[in-house]
């Protein structure tokens, strides 16, 4: 398994900022995700983040809206750029280790004003 | 494109009774992996077990147990004993074995909230 750190675990934030969210992982992983849970809904991938290339952004999602970073097999950052109330969700990353199994961090809870 | 379908928004059973929770997916691939996720109130998505589609004998975890039938398409999760603190959030979801792109991610279904009574 893995052990998985995301900071902040909440924030709160005004309309037309940004939000960077960290991602740590306690081993060398090659594919990380990231996940947007919506209120009382399921999850749905944002991008995938493997290290050494650019993100792949799933349907609806772009890299000017949520650019993510992968600088080492430990670490990767979400941005949410130029935030608005629909932009409040529950953030979450994912590991897939040797087992084909996704592990989940502790998620992020934002909410936009 | 793969779906999962979970039919039963919610459910509830008595402390120490068994509860079953149904999902359904749709594929045309011939391998894949199946798992059910639990996520409490904390919101930490938690997994509770996994299926390979290649193996024809179900996962079991503790109490926990799945029941696989590839053909029908049909991964339901079974709790035994349960407990106030299976109490959560239960999300079924599908991985296709092939890689590349977005290939490799989980697909979810709508989840089910399974409430536990004392």
């Amino acid at each position: 398994s893995a052990v998985i750190s995301q900071k902040p675990s909440r924030d709160i934030c005004q309309r037309g900022t940004s939000l960077t969210i960290q991602c740590q992982v306690d081993s060398q992983v090659t594919m990380m995700f990231w996940y947007r849970q919506q209120p009382g809904q399921s999850l749905t991938l944002i991008a995938t983040a493997n290290q050494g290339s650019e993100a792949t952004y799933e349907s609806g999602f772009v890299i000017d809206k949520f650019p993510i970073s992968r600088p080492n097999l430990t670490f990767s950052t979400l941005t949410v750029s130029n935030m608005s109330p629909e932009d409040s969700s529950i953030y979450l990353c994912s590991v897939q280790v040797q087992s084909e199994t996704q592990y989940f961090g502790p998620g992020t809870r934002l909410l936009v004003l | 494109a793969q779906t999962v379908t979970q039919s039963q928004p919610e459910m509830s059973v008595q402390e120490a009774e068994t509860v079953t929770l149904s999902c359904t997916y749709d594929t045309s691939e011939s391998d894949y992996y199946l798992f059910w996720y639990k996520q409490p109130p904390s919101r930490q998505m938690i997994l509770v077990i996994r299926q390979e589609a290649y193996k024809q004998q179900n996962a079991t975890e503790n109490r926990f147990s799945v029941n696989f039938q590839k053909a029908a398409k049909s991964f339901s999760l079974k709790i035994s004993d349960s407990q106030l603190g299976d109490a959560a959030m239960y999300f079924c979801a599908y991985r296709s074995t092939f890689y590349g792109g977005s290939q490799g991610n989980l697909i979810f279904g709508k989840g089910t909230k399974l409430s536990v009574k004392p």
